[in-house]
């Protein structure tokens, strides 16, 4: 069964920290995403990365950075935390199967993360 | 850029009622268009996945339909239950190197029983 995983539910962070938020999936699959979700504004998709140690920016990637070391793992961090990146974040990944069109993306839980 | 819209943002039916969601997009150059369902506080779960070349998938209750020509998409529910009670949204695959997929800000369904 497809399994997308991420480190927090729940999360509580000042403002200026360093914050981490990890993403795994046990797919063996090549493409991963981190999205925030906010209300009204729907997903919007902050960085990508379609194989290890890749990464590609997305519509909203200011004051944030990725990496991936390991191809199950993707991980978000926001250098400096702010109270504007108070949201939902979501991870998901997807397979590069060749075959054009029917690559479906898994999402994990989310994470709700607060900024104070 | 693509951009993708949904309507109603909410919607509430009673139960038993067939209903229709609404997803237009403005790029007709597309890979796939896809629907999920996301219920409060959860992630997001795919329903259907439409090819570019297809008109049509559906999953039991669930019909989805492409008019790529147009820009549209509809999500068909037939005989609505409580339990579909959740948002909806609906995202267009495009031509990124991963195939990106922009989304709409989603149709809120309340099935009334």
């Amino acid at each position: 069964d497809v399994k997308v995983t991420q480190s927090s539910r729940y999360l509580v962070k000042r403002t200026g920290e360093k914050v981490f938020l990890e993403c795994v999936q046990d797919m063996d699959h090549e493409n991963m995403f981190w999205y925030r979700q906010d209300p009204g504004l729907g997903l919007r998709l902050i960085y990508f990365s379609y194989d290890v140690k890749m990464k590609e920016k997305g519509d909203i990637p200011e004051g944030y950075s990725v990496s991936r070391e390991k191809k199950e793992r993707f991980s978000l961090i926001l250098e400096s935390a702010s109270t504007n990146q108070t949201s939902m974040y979501l991870c998901a990944s997807s397979r590069n199967t060749g075959m054009v069109g029917r690559e479906t993306q898994y999402f994990g839980p989310g994470t709700r993360l607060l900024v104070l | 850029k693509q951009e993708v819209t949904q309507i109603p943002a909410a919607l509430s039916v009673p139960e038993g009622e067939n209903l229709v969601l609404n997803c237009s997009f403005t790029d007709s150059a597309i890979y796939n268009l896809q629907w999920f369902r996301q219920d409060p506080g959860k992630g997001l779960t795919s329903l259907l996945l439409i090819q570019s070349s297809q008109r049509e998938q559906t999953s039991g209750r669930l019909n989805a339909s492409l008019d790529k020509s147009s820009g549209r998409s509809t999500l068909y529910i037939a005989a609505s239950q409580p339990g579909d009670s959740a948002t909806y949204l609906c995202a267009v695959g495009g031509r990124g190197s991963a195939r990106q997929l922009t989304f709409g800000s989603g149709t809120q369904l309340t099935v009334l029983p």
